[in-house]
């Protein structure tokens, strides 16, 4: 059971660059959410997805896009890169509910210069 | 701001002994979770406590919740070098339209042998 999964795990992009962060879950959650973590800052929500079909924005949605592919798929895009957007990001998934626990992925390592 | 501080910031121990851990918030709650992760991983989820329970108990992890004063504990008893981590706390509630879970940043466990 792989649990959440991310790909990939470490990225350098220059500033302007686009790319897509994976996620893929194999617990049949209908819940998916995009964090990033910074120093001295916990995690912010940037998107979630209550179930397939919906997308919502969370506490820092600039400069990101996201699409609920399926139920088990949650990619995040970054359209235009930005220094601002070094950062680790997370995908997390929560079976039912919204206020249960929700499992992490290991994490991108997103670089921009 | 941050919904959830933890208190320490940074935390250095021996082996055996115990390790508290403290997290305070500002809005009303519908549940308390502390996460651990490793340097490098992602967040596990540890403990989940309601807000209308006031202690949970879960092998060497002892949570408490206080709703008046808007806190929690996070004991960890007979330390262990294993249990060198971050650990955040994180309130689940709903606000700006929709459930959040907001993470606060962290205490830095170091357990030495």
């Amino acid at each position: 059971n792989a649990g959440v999964t991310q790909t990939p795990k470490f990225q350098v992009l220059k500033t302007g660059q686009s790319m897509t962060l994976q996620c893929a879950q194999d617990m049949n959650h209908n819940s998916m959410y995009w964090y990033r973590q910074d120093p001295g800052m916990g995690l912010r929500l940037i998107y979630y997805s209550a179930s397939e079909g919906t997308t919502d924005k969370g506490e820092v949605p600039n400069g990101y896009n996201v699409s609920r592919l399926n139920k088990r798929e949650f990619s995040l895009r970054l359209e235009s890169a930005a220094p601002s957007q070094t950062s680790v990001y997370f995908c997390a998934s929560r079976r039912d509910g919204l206020t249960g626990e929700l499992f992490f992925g290991e994490g991108s390592r997103l670089t921009v210069l | 701001s941050q919904q959830g501080e933890e208190d320490p910031q940074a935390l250095s121990i021996q082996e055996g002994e115990n390790a508290t851990m403290n997290c305070s918030y500002k809005t009303s709650i519908n549940n308390l979770q502390w996460y651990r992760q490793n340097s490098g991983r992602g967040l596990v989820h540890l403990i989940l406590i309601r807000s209308n329970e006031r202690e949970k108990h879960s092998g060497r992890l002892r949570v408490t919740l206080d709703t008046s004063k808007k806190s929690s504990s996070l004991l960890i008893t007979a330390s262990r070098a294993a249990d060198t981590a971050s650990y955040f706390c994180a309130t689940a509630a709903f606000s700006g339209g929709y459930n959040k879970l907001i993470f606060g940043a962290g205490t830095r466990l170091a357990v030495h042998p």
